[in-house]
């Protein structure tokens, strides 16, 4: 049973590009959160997607958007690439009803240049 | 706002003793608190969870309590072991969506067991 799988694994960008990360989230689980992990700091939550729709939102802003597709996988954009945004994209997924616990994709390193 | 705090320096233990982790928290009344171990350049698994109406949950070798008055929780860790070298991460779940909702993490503790 594979686990969350994330693409890409690095990613080098410029300031000012866009970008899109990939998650696939775990057998049997139709909610994917995504979080943002500066060096040294704990993850952030960026939101959540629930049936193809944003169903949660963190404080970040609406550069950072998202997509849930019928297969429950899921992407991240980011648009206008800021030297901030160079951080740890994971993404987390689980099963609406269930338990609370999430489980985490190993994570893309993105680097804005 | 809300603020969770973990021991902001790493903590080293002999081996075979307790490690004991804290996390506080201000600003907020969690339903469910979760404690995640990260390694270095994975993404965080899950430890245990533990509900706001429980004191204590235990798992092999770990034990978690909740204080909802003292707005605390310890992650104890007994018999500790080279392997169990990690960075500890707490976070907090509202538990208001209905299923898994987006967690508040503190920044983890960084455990280093020493042989």
């Amino acid at each position: 049973d594979a686990g969350v799988t994330q693409s890409p694994t690095h990613l080098i960008k410029t300031r000012g590009q866009q970008v899109t990360l990939r998650c696939s989230p775990k057998s049997g689980h139709d909610t994917v959160s995504w979080y943002q992990q500066a060096l040294g700091q704990g993850p952030q939550f960026i939101f959540q997607y629930y049936e193809e729709e944003e169903r949660q939102r963190g404080n970040f802003p609406d550069r950072f958007s998202g997509h849930q597709f019928p297969n429950y996988s899921s992407e991240l954009n980011v648009n206008a690439l800021l030297l901030g945004d160079s951080a740890l994209y994971l993404c987390a997924s689980s099963k609406t009803g269930a338990t609370n616990e999430q489980f985490f994709g190993p994570g893309t390193r993105l680097t804005v240049l | 706002s809300q603020k969770i705090e973990q021991n902001s320096e790493a903590l080293n233990i002999q081996e075979g003793k307790t490690a004991t982790l804290t996390c506080n928290y201000t600003n907020y009344s969690p339903a469910y608190l979760q404690w995640y171990r990260q390694d270095p350049g994975r993404g965080p698994v899950f430890l245990l969870l533990i509900r706001e109406n429980e004191k204590e949950k235990r798992k092999e070798r770990l034990k978690v309590t909740f204080d909802t008055t003292l707005k605390q929780s310890l992650f104890h860790i007994t018999a500790s072991q080279p392997a169990d070298s990690a960075t500890y991460l707490c976070a907090l779940d509202s538990g208001s969506g209905g299923g898994a909702d987006g967690l508040t993490f503190g920044k983890g503790t960084h455990l280093i067991i020493q042989p």
